[in-house]
């Protein structure tokens, strides 16, 4: 079937530096691809998406970027902070259906002060 | 306030019960989903329904049931037949299949 991989699967940093993670997606049809934020025992957030028309897309200190030719896409949050410190998931839409996502297995991001 | 409610936070069930998890939605989203999540594992659809009184199996349905008989509401049974149901469950909704969802706040299902 279908399938997302994420890497790395933990990754830590020190407050300030940029974390970048990336993900890979085999639906060639995959047109949607957001990201979530999930905090210890708390529900997954959406934090950023991006579709298959743009390259990227920037929301302050977050940035998707998405090469469909390679089919992958990636996350980096610059100047990062310790509430930054999260399981970040990425996600691909199956075919052209955005409701129905692939999550990949998350990033345990460490940011330490 | 606007959002998805699950209830129990936090349940304990000993094992070859059934249980039933609780998702209400006051956005008037039509679609409504259930997902499981296993420590170090992304999250698995179990079931999905568009609309009221119609709903899809997801990836692992095998074991779970659900229902739709209201748009607010789509409830999760963990049935005896789950072979492994300890796990946090997430539901989450959408305007419409298409578009962007939105999870709440999961549930811990612990069976002993």
């Amino acid at each position: 079937g279908e399938n997302v991989e994420q890497h790395p699967s933990t990754l830590s940093v020190q407050e300030g530096d940029s974390a970048v993670i990336k993900c890979t997606y085999s639906d060639s049809a995959s047109n949607y691809f957001p990201w979530y934020k999930q905090e210890l025992g708390k529900g997954p957030q959406l934090i950023i998406d991006i579709r298959s028309n743009v390259g990227e897309k920037k929301d302050q200190r977050i940035a998707v970027t998405l090469n469909k030719t390679a089919k992958h896409f990636s996350l980096h949050i610059t100047e990062t902070q310790p509430e930054d410190s999260a399981v970040y998931f990425c996600a691909a839409s199956l075919g052209g259906s955005q409701g129905n996502l692939i999550f990949g297995k998350g990033t345990k991001l460490s940011v330490k002060p | 306030d606007g959002g998805i409610t699950q209830s129990p936070k936090y349940l304990f069930r000993k094992e070859g019960q059934n249980v039933t998890l609780s998702c209400e939605q006051n956005l008037n989203h039509d679609a409504m989903y259930w997902y499981r999540q296993d420590p170090g594992q992304g999250l698995r659809l179990i079931y999905y329904s568009q609309i009221v009184n119609d709903f899809q199996k997801g990836d692992i349905a095998e074991g779970y049931s659900v229902s739709r008989e209201k748009k607010e509401s789509f409830p999760l049974t963990v049935t005896s037949a789950q072979k492994n149901p300890t796990a946090f469950y997430l539901c989450a909704s959408s305007v419409d299949e298409g578009n962007t969802i939105y999870f709440g706040e999961g549930s811990w299902l612990t069976v002993v």
